[in-house]
């Protein structure tokens, strides 16, 4: 069963930042919050993953709000290619995830 | 380095056929997953194996699905007697040998129709 909670649909512009929200509030103190993507007929995608800090990489950043409860995946310019679902996943101590039915991102050109 | 790599890509069984779907892992990784999508859903875990080993099977069907991950080859989910509530894409994904993998790789999946 999925552990967080992520709103259906969103859009944005192209050339927008997109700020993606998750809400985890049964988060355990050991659990991971792995955001990935999934374009039409393909396998997923790893985006970004974090504990406690913020994080930055070359796809995305991710916030992780101080009680960790919730989080928001950060893509700073959204282009036609970001169009996905976007999934946040929690990871146990077992390396197993959780998929919700995630995020569907249009991205208006 | 290859990606994870799945085959079939597509499949199609009649009803009371058995389906074998094929996983070859990301070089240097010994852990597979099986994950099962049905239209317009999330992934749903299945299983979890190492080399030889099946470490969390609770995501699995009680009946009629069953998967290994052989010393020497791929891994291989199998399932018997399929009926056309099992049509869904798999998607298997590896991680390397470490207590703390971060990152799970996917496969572009096998996508199961039963007749």
């Amino acid at each position: 069963d999925a552990k967080t909670t992520q709103p259906n649909s969103m859009e944005s512009n192209e050339e927008e930042p997109v700020h993606l929200p998750c809400n985890h509030s049964t988060i355990s103190g050991t659990d991971y919050i792995h955001w990935y993507r999934q374009l039409p007929s393909q396998g997923p995608e790893y985006v970004i993953h974090g504990l406690t800090s913020n994080v930055n990489n070359r796809m995305a950043s991710l916030a992780i709000a101080e009680d960790r409860k919730s989080s928001t995946l950060i893509l700073h310019r959204a282009t036609l290619r970001d169009a996905a679902v976007y999934y946040c996943i929690l990871r146990d101590g077992l390396n197993q995830f959780y998929f919700g039915t995630g995020t569907s991102l249009t991205v208006i050109p | 380095n290859a990606g994870v790599m799945q085959n079939p890509r597509h499949l199609v069984r009649r009803r009371g056929q058995e389906a074998r779907l094929r996983c070859s892992p990301m070089k240097g990784h010994s852990h597979v997953y099986w994950y099962r999508q049905l239209p317009e859903e999330g992934l749903k875990f299945m299983v979890y194996l190492q080399k030889e080993n099946i470490i969390d099977e609770s995501g699995m069907p009680k009946e009629r699905f069953s998967a290994e991950f052989p010393k020497e080859g791929p891994s291989i989910l199998r399932i018997q007697q399929v009926v056309r509530g099992d049509s869904a894409a798999y998607f298997c994904a590896s991680s390397p040998p470490t207590r703390t993998a971060y990152e799970q790789y996917f496969g572009p999946g096998t996508r199961l129709t039963v007749t």
